[in-house]
């Protein structure tokens, strides 16, 4: 059973540019969260997707973008990238439909490790 | 607003000797807490969860964590600590108010050093 995968695993941008970071959800898993974790910090949430929309967002520019597919997997799209966005972007998925209760837990991939120059 | 405090930014002990990691929340509602580690460039693995129930929850590896709802901490012990267990533990809070959204809020992260 595959856990939640993330590509690339690493990756230097400039800065100005953007970038696209993928995830596939644990098999069975239908809703996809990404989280930015800076160094030194603890990841903060940015946003999360459910049958293909975004349904909840925390505190990240308009920069910050995403997308559902179909198969459940996501894409975390960041644009005119700054310095600051250097970070470990993570990704979490969990069952949403079918679940009764709300005694779930987040399964977290390994990461992208992106560098901004 | 949901928020949480781990206090220490490292906690030492021997191997063989207890180790407790602390952490204090603040939610609007009753909390759903969790504890992740992380090991070096690998992203979170869940260790466990208070929902409801018990005050001490167990988990993996020999974890267990204490729910104590007067203090609103949620501390991570181990009774014999591991030189393997040397990694960044993330104490998580989620609000549970009726919400199925799932958004985590994590606190800065203890990084655990068990030495020989």
């Amino acid at each position: 059973d595959a856990g939640v995968t993330q590509s690339p695993t690493h990756l230097i941008k400039t800065r100005g540019q953007q970038v696209t970071l993928r995830c596939s959800p644990k098999s069975g898993h239908d809703t996809v969260s990404w989280y930015q974790q800076a160094l030194g910090q603890g990841p903060q949430f940015i946003f999360q997707y459910y049958e293909e929309e975004e349904r909840q967002r925390g505190n990240f520019p308009d920069r910050f973008s995403g997308h559902q597919f179909p198969n459940y997997s996501s894409e975390l799209n960041v644009n005119a990238l700054l310095l600051g966005d250097s970070a470990l972007y993570l990704c979490a998925s969990r069952q949403r439909t079918g679940a009764l209760t709300n005694s779930y837990e987040q399964y977290f991939g390994p990461g992208t490790r992106l560098t901004v120059t | 607003a949901q928020s949480v405090a781990q206090p220490e930014d490292q906690v030492n002990v021997a191997e063989g000797n207890p180790l407790t990691v602390k952490c204090t929340y603040s939610v609007s509602g009753n909390p759903y807490l969790f504890w992740y580690v992380q090991y070096p460039n690998r992203g979170l693995q869940f260790l466990l969860k208070y929902i409801t129930g018990d005050n001490l929850v167990k988990g993996s590896y020999g974890f267990e964590a204490e729910f104590n709802k007067s203090q609103t901490s949620f501390h991570l012990k181990k009774p014999s600590a591991l030189v393997s267990d040397s990694a960044l533990y993330f104490c998580a809070v989620r609000d549970a108010g009726g919400s199925t959204l799932g958004r985590l809020y994590f606190g800065r992260g203890t990084q655990l050093t068990v030495w020989p």
